[in-house]
Protein backbone atom coordinates (compact mmCIF):
# COMPACT_ATOMS: atom_id res chain seq x y z
CA UNK A 1 0.00 0.00 0.00
CA UNK A 2 1.29 3.44 -0.80
CA UNK A 3 2.05 5.48 1.97
CA UNK A 4 1.99 9.49 2.24
CA UNK A 5 2.86 11.45 -0.76
CA UNK A 6 4.80 14.29 -0.60
CA UNK A 7 6.54 16.61 -3.30
CA UNK A 8 8.88 17.54 -3.99
CA UNK A 9 11.15 15.79 -1.94
CA UNK A 10 13.66 18.47 -2.08
CA UNK A 11 13.10 22.29 -3.03
CA UNK A 12 15.93 25.29 -3.48
CA UNK A 13 14.36 28.25 -4.14
CA UNK A 14 15.25 32.05 -3.79
CA UNK A 15 14.78 34.32 -0.91
CA UNK A 16 11.31 36.28 -1.83
CA UNK A 17 9.69 33.55 -4.29
CA UNK A 18 6.54 31.29 -3.11
CA UNK A 19 6.85 27.66 -2.65
CA UNK A 20 4.49 25.23 -2.55
CA UNK A 21 4.44 21.88 -1.11
CA UNK A 22 2.09 18.83 -1.56
CA UNK A 23 0.95 16.00 0.40
CA UNK A 24 -1.46 13.31 -0.68
CA UNK A 25 -2.44 11.20 2.83
CA UNK A 26 -3.61 7.51 2.53
CA UNK A 27 -6.26 6.56 1.58
CA UNK A 28 -9.09 6.51 3.60
CA UNK A 29 -7.67 8.70 6.10
CA UNK A 30 -9.76 11.36 7.87
CA UNK A 31 -7.28 13.65 9.46
CA UNK A 32 -3.79 15.28 7.73
CA UNK A 33 -1.05 17.39 9.68
CA UNK A 34 1.54 19.40 8.29
CA UNK A 35 4.70 20.19 10.24
CA UNK A 36 8.40 21.23 10.75
CA UNK A 37 11.80 19.95 11.55
CA UNK A 38 15.14 22.38 12.13
CA UNK A 39 17.91 21.14 14.60
CA UNK A 40 16.94 24.67 16.55
CA UNK A 41 13.01 23.81 17.18
CA UNK A 42 12.76 20.37 16.68
CA UNK A 43 9.52 18.81 15.10
CA UNK A 44 6.69 21.25 15.16
CA UNK A 45 3.29 20.59 14.22
CA UNK A 46 2.09 23.78 11.85
CA UNK A 47 -1.62 22.96 11.49
CA UNK A 48 -3.46 20.19 11.07
CA UNK A 49 -7.16 19.25 9.21
CA UNK A 50 -9.82 16.67 9.96
CA UNK A 51 -12.47 15.86 7.09
CA UNK A 52 -10.92 19.00 5.09
CA UNK A 53 -11.86 21.45 7.40
CA UNK A 54 -8.54 23.09 9.77
CA UNK A 55 -8.76 22.09 13.20
CA UNK A 56 -5.90 23.77 14.98
CA UNK A 57 -3.64 26.20 12.82
CA UNK A 58 -1.54 27.58 16.05
CA UNK A 59 1.73 26.69 14.61
CA UNK A 60 1.45 28.48 11.37
CA UNK A 61 3.99 31.06 12.04
CA UNK A 62 3.09 33.39 10.49
CA UNK A 63 0.77 35.12 7.39
CA UNK A 64 3.50 34.25 4.72
CA UNK A 65 2.11 30.37 5.57
CA UNK A 66 -1.34 29.32 4.65
CA UNK A 67 -2.26 25.47 3.94
CA UNK A 68 -5.48 24.23 2.08
CA UNK A 69 -6.95 21.09 2.51
CA UNK A 70 -9.75 21.20 -1.50
CA UNK A 71 -10.30 17.36 -0.90
CA UNK A 72 -9.92 14.19 0.89
CA UNK A 73 -6.48 13.47 -1.33
CA UNK A 74 -4.98 16.31 -1.07
CA UNK A 75 -3.00 19.17 0.74
CA UNK A 76 -0.36 21.96 0.08
CA UNK A 77 1.36 24.08 2.31
CA UNK A 78 2.48 27.12 0.86
CA UNK A 79 4.96 29.87 1.72
CA UNK A 80 4.70 33.25 0.12
CA UNK A 81 7.00 35.18 0.38
CA UNK A 82 10.26 32.57 1.39
CA UNK A 83 12.64 33.66 3.85
CA UNK A 84 15.61 32.07 4.26
CA UNK A 85 14.74 31.08 8.34
CA UNK A 86 12.47 28.79 6.37
CA UNK A 87 14.30 26.44 5.49
CA UNK A 88 13.75 22.81 7.54
CA UNK A 89 11.83 19.53 6.21
CA UNK A 90 8.28 19.54 6.03
CA UNK A 91 7.03 16.59 6.84
CA UNK A 92 3.01 15.77 6.36
CA UNK A 93 1.14 12.89 8.08
CA UNK A 94 -2.04 11.58 7.85
CA UNK A 95 -4.30 9.61 10.31
CA UNK A 96 -7.41 7.44 10.76
CA UNK A 97 -9.18 10.27 12.96
CA UNK A 98 -10.15 11.75 16.14
CA UNK A 99 -11.93 8.55 17.23
CA UNK A 100 -10.63 6.69 20.24
CA UNK A 101 -7.35 7.70 22.13
CA UNK A 102 -5.44 7.86 19.79
CA UNK A 103 -4.94 7.33 15.94
CA UNK A 104 -1.41 6.60 14.52
CA UNK A 105 0.19 9.44 12.38
CA UNK A 106 1.65 8.28 9.57
CA UNK A 107 4.49 10.11 8.58
CA UNK A 108 5.48 11.14 4.77
CA UNK A 109 9.46 11.30 3.98
CA UNK A 110 9.63 15.26 4.01
CA UNK A 111 10.29 17.86 1.81
CA UNK A 112 13.82 19.82 2.54
CA UNK A 113 13.06 23.12 1.26
CA UNK A 114 16.47 25.23 1.44
CA UNK A 115 15.66 29.28 0.83
CA UNK A 116 18.96 31.21 -0.40
CA UNK B 1 4.63 26.55 23.78
CA UNK B 2 4.84 23.32 25.24
CA UNK B 3 7.62 21.61 26.11
CA UNK B 4 9.10 17.72 26.13
CA UNK B 5 12.24 17.85 27.68
CA UNK B 6 14.13 14.35 26.45
CA UNK B 7 17.16 12.82 27.81
CA UNK B 8 20.10 12.35 27.01
CA UNK B 9 20.44 14.30 23.51
CA UNK B 10 22.39 11.24 22.21
CA UNK B 11 23.98 8.34 23.09
CA UNK B 12 27.00 6.51 21.67
CA UNK B 13 26.62 2.55 22.62
CA UNK B 14 28.14 -0.30 21.58
CA UNK B 15 26.04 -3.30 20.25
CA UNK B 16 24.64 -5.87 22.67
CA UNK B 17 24.59 -3.00 25.50
CA UNK B 18 20.70 -1.86 26.62
CA UNK B 19 19.58 1.92 26.27
CA UNK B 20 17.11 4.22 28.32
CA UNK B 21 15.73 7.48 27.47
CA UNK B 22 13.48 9.44 28.74
CA UNK B 23 10.59 12.47 28.63
CA UNK B 24 9.49 14.73 31.16
CA UNK B 25 7.02 17.55 31.11
CA UNK B 26 5.44 20.33 32.78
CA UNK B 27 2.13 19.83 31.70
CA UNK B 28 -0.09 16.10 31.89
CA UNK B 29 -0.61 14.58 28.67
CA UNK B 30 -3.02 11.62 27.63
CA UNK B 31 -1.24 9.84 25.75
CA UNK B 32 2.46 9.05 25.56
CA UNK B 33 4.28 7.92 22.44
CA UNK B 34 7.59 6.69 21.13
CA UNK B 35 8.60 7.40 17.60
CA UNK B 36 11.81 6.74 15.81
CA UNK B 37 13.14 8.58 12.84
CA UNK B 38 15.70 7.10 10.73
CA UNK B 39 17.80 9.34 7.88
CA UNK B 40 15.85 11.01 5.38
CA UNK B 41 12.53 9.66 6.30
CA UNK B 42 9.76 10.78 8.40
CA UNK B 43 9.20 9.05 12.46
CA UNK B 44 7.72 6.01 12.88
CA UNK B 45 5.62 4.83 15.96
CA UNK B 46 6.99 2.34 18.16
CA UNK B 47 4.93 2.43 21.15
CA UNK B 48 1.88 3.84 22.27
CA UNK B 49 1.35 4.40 25.90
CA UNK B 50 -2.55 5.68 27.37
CA UNK B 51 -2.93 4.93 30.92
CA UNK B 52 -0.79 6.31 34.22
CA UNK B 53 0.99 3.12 34.84
CA UNK B 54 1.20 1.78 32.12
CA UNK B 55 4.11 -0.46 30.79
CA UNK B 56 4.07 -1.55 27.16
CA UNK B 57 6.28 -3.73 25.22
CA UNK B 58 7.18 -4.10 21.84
CA UNK B 59 9.63 -6.51 21.09
CA UNK B 60 12.97 -5.65 22.77
CA UNK B 61 11.27 -2.38 23.51
CA UNK B 62 9.78 -1.04 26.52
CA UNK B 63 8.00 2.07 27.12
CA UNK B 64 6.13 3.17 30.67
CA UNK B 65 3.57 6.21 31.18
CA UNK B 66 4.89 7.60 34.37
CA UNK B 67 2.08 7.87 37.64
CA UNK B 68 2.02 11.53 37.54
CA UNK B 69 1.33 11.94 33.92
CA UNK B 70 4.23 14.09 32.85
CA UNK B 71 6.91 11.85 31.96
CA UNK B 72 7.61 8.56 30.11
CA UNK B 73 11.12 6.59 29.49
CA UNK B 74 11.59 4.72 26.62
CA UNK B 75 14.27 1.28 26.76
CA UNK B 76 16.29 -0.93 24.45
CA UNK B 77 17.28 -4.26 25.50
CA UNK B 78 20.47 -5.67 23.61
CA UNK B 79 20.75 -2.82 21.19
CA UNK B 80 21.99 -3.59 17.35
CA UNK B 81 23.09 -1.90 14.42
CA UNK B 82 19.16 -1.10 13.12
CA UNK B 83 18.65 0.93 16.41
CA UNK B 84 20.76 3.62 14.99
CA UNK B 85 18.52 6.89 14.43
CA UNK B 86 16.71 9.69 16.38
CA UNK B 87 13.91 8.84 19.08
CA UNK B 88 11.16 11.15 20.05
CA UNK B 89 8.65 11.32 23.00
CA UNK B 90 5.54 12.69 22.01
CA UNK B 91 2.43 13.98 23.89
CA UNK B 92 -1.36 14.06 23.06
CA UNK B 93 -2.81 16.40 25.42
CA UNK B 94 -6.25 15.51 25.00
CA UNK B 95 -8.51 12.98 23.72
CA UNK B 96 -10.28 14.31 20.40
CA UNK B 97 -7.80 16.63 19.94
CA UNK B 98 -5.34 15.00 17.57
CA UNK B 99 -2.21 17.90 18.25
CA UNK B 100 0.92 16.18 19.18
CA UNK B 101 4.00 17.82 21.28
CA UNK B 102 7.10 15.94 20.41
CA UNK B 103 9.99 16.27 22.55
CA UNK B 104 13.75 17.22 21.45
CA UNK B 105 14.52 13.79 20.39
CA UNK B 106 17.40 11.28 21.54
CA UNK B 107 20.13 10.22 18.73
CA UNK B 108 21.63 6.69 19.19
CA UNK B 109 24.86 5.72 17.65
CA UNK B 110 26.08 2.31 17.91
CA UNK B 111 30.24 2.47 17.81
CA UNK B 112 31.49 -0.76 15.59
Amino acid sequence: DAGVIQSPRHEVTEMGQEVTLRCKPISGHNSLFWYRQTMMRGLELLIYFNNNVPIDDSGMPEDRFSAKMPNASFSTLKIQPSEPRDSAVYFCASSLGAGGPYNEQFFGPGTRLTVL
Amino acid sequence: GQQLNQSPQSMFIQEGEDVSMNCTSSSIFNTWLWYKQDPGEGPVLLIALYKAGELTSNGRLTAQFGITRKDSFLNISASIPSDVGIYFCAGQLRFGNEKLTFGTGTRLTIIP
